[in-house]
């Protein structure tokens, strides 16, 4: 069974600190990564996806992505109460399918 | 606006009752698939469709149906051997190539 494993949390950091949530996966034929944001009652929506090594910025927002390590994280700089939400992460296999992690808890407190 | 309109937004079962979830896309995506999110979890595939008349079971098929018969609409039945059907409800679609996922708004079912 492949799996993505994520941290629940919650994490909780102060605003305007840089937040970062982890994610590990099982497959190692996985090449493709993606981070949603899921407020409470409300369907995800992507943030992120990165399918290279290395870093992808985007805003306050940097995915990394160690394929040896099998390790993918998001990072979230200055960090605001509006970014309190559960951050999926995800991971495509074959047939285009994706495999969620359970998602992690970030309490941004002002 | 292009997007995913999952309808209706609550729907209630009764036991022993099939009931449909709508999913409908304008984004003339080619894959569409459904999901069921419990608290707490992360979401579990429940069928995915690669293009029209054509679908696979994913990770938890049992107890629920598809059908793909446009490009626009996957519909999923919760049928009345689902025991559980409780859930968050999530259709997505995606394009061709290495396009990431996007979300409907999510139908929320509940047991009368």
């Amino acid at each position: 069974q492949k799996e993505v494993e994520q941290n629940s949390g919650p994490l909780s950091v102060p605003e305007g600190a840089i937040a970062s949530l982890n994610c590990t996966y099982s497959d190692r034929g996985s090449q493709s990564f993606f981070w949603y944001r899921q407020y409470s009652g409300k369907s995800p929506e992507l943030i992120m996806f990165i399918y290279s090594n290395g870093d992808k910025e985007d805003g306050r927002f940097t995915a990394q992505l160690n394929k040896a390590s099998q390790y993918v994280s998001l990072l979230i700089r200055d960090s605001q109460p509006s970014d309190s939400a559960t951050y999926l992460c995800a991971a495509r296999e074959y047939g285009n399918k994706l495999v969620f992690g359970a998602g992690t808890i970030l309490r941004v407190k002002s | 606006d292009g997007g995913i309109t999952q309808s209706p937004k609550y729907l209630f079962r009764k036991e022993g009752q099939n009931v449909t979830l709508s999913c409908e896309q304008n984004l003339n995506h080619d894959a569409m698939y459904w999901y069921r999110q419990d608290p707490g979890q992360g979401l579990r595939l429940i069928y995915y469709s690669q293009i029209v008349n054509d679908f696979q079971k994913g990770d938890i098929a049992e107890g629920y149906s598809v059908s793909r018969e446009k490009k626009e609409s996957f519909p999923l039945t919760v049928t009345s051997a689902q025991k559980n059907p409780t859930a968050f409800y999530l259709c997505a679609s995606t394009g061709t190539g290495d396009q990431p996922q996007h979300f409907g708004d999510g139908t929320r079912l509940s047991i009368l």
